[in-house]
């Protein structure tokens, strides 16, 4: 099974700051991976895919980077509405997620 | 665009089963690729299973192996997830998650979950 680290646990920022969240894979998974926004009580949606696409609707401030095992997530500068949890997918070998980056207000 | 819609909460005694649906709108069952997510209170998303496009077969994560059926019925557009021998360690939102067949390969959209509780 491919693990997926996700660091930090926890990101404490402003509105207008530039978060970065970092997902590691434990073996190459090329760019078969994808990042997932949940915010609480709802179901998670789909940000990035194969590692540096934004999904429809997505904001540009949202940009994903890396290939192989080392994965970034960078939200440019964070609205309100961004504070959240992320989660890192990879669906190389079967799906596994990362086990999340809580982004919250500072 | 692809809606799908859960059945309602759930609570089980341990040692029972429980099944889960999803209604499919704006597609056809058959044009996708259904998946099951589940989490846990307070805890991250752990993938169950799902049908596998290019082999054909619905595949499981081995964690569930065994005690975890995906089924689906073509003809109502829904999907199921049948879960066995409940534990309290079961307790969870469980999401479906779909992906259109040939044209991405990512799980959007999803469920809006099913809360399912494990209790005596």
């Amino acid at each position: 099974e491919i693990v997926l680290t996700q660091s930090p646990a926890t990101l404490s920022l402003s509105p207008g700051e530039r978060a970065t969240l970092s997902c590691r894979a434990s073996q190459s998974v090329s760019s078969y991976l994808a990042w997932y926004q949940q915010k609480p009580g709802q179901a998670p949606r789909l940000l990035i895919y194969d590692a540096s696409n934004r999904a429809t609707g997505i904001p540009a401030r949202f940009s994903g980077s890396g290939s192989g095992t080392d994965f970034t997530l960078t939200i440019s500068s964070l609205e309100p509405e961004d504070f959240a949890v992320y989660y890192c997918q990879q669906r190389s070998n079967y799906v596994t997620f990362g086990q999340g980056t809580k982004v919250e207000i500072k | 665009q692809v809606q799908l819609v859960q059945s309602g909460a759930e609570v089980k005694k341990p040692g029972a089963s429980v099944k889960v649906s999803c209604k499919v709108s704006g597609y056809t069952l058959t044009e996708l690729s259904m998946h099951w997510v589940r989490q846990a209170p307070g805890k991250g998303l752990e993938w169950m299973g799902g049908f596998d496009p290019e082999d054909g077969e619905t595949i499981y994560a081995q964690k569930f192996q065994g005690r975890v059926t995906m089924t689906e019925d073509t003809s109502t557009d829904t999907a199921y997830m049948e879960l066995s021998s409940l534990r309290s360690e079961d307790t969870a939102v469980y999401y479906c998650a779909t992906i259109i067949t040939g044209m991405t390969y990512w799980f959007d959209p999803w469920g809006q979950g099913t809360l399912v509780t494990v209790s005596s």
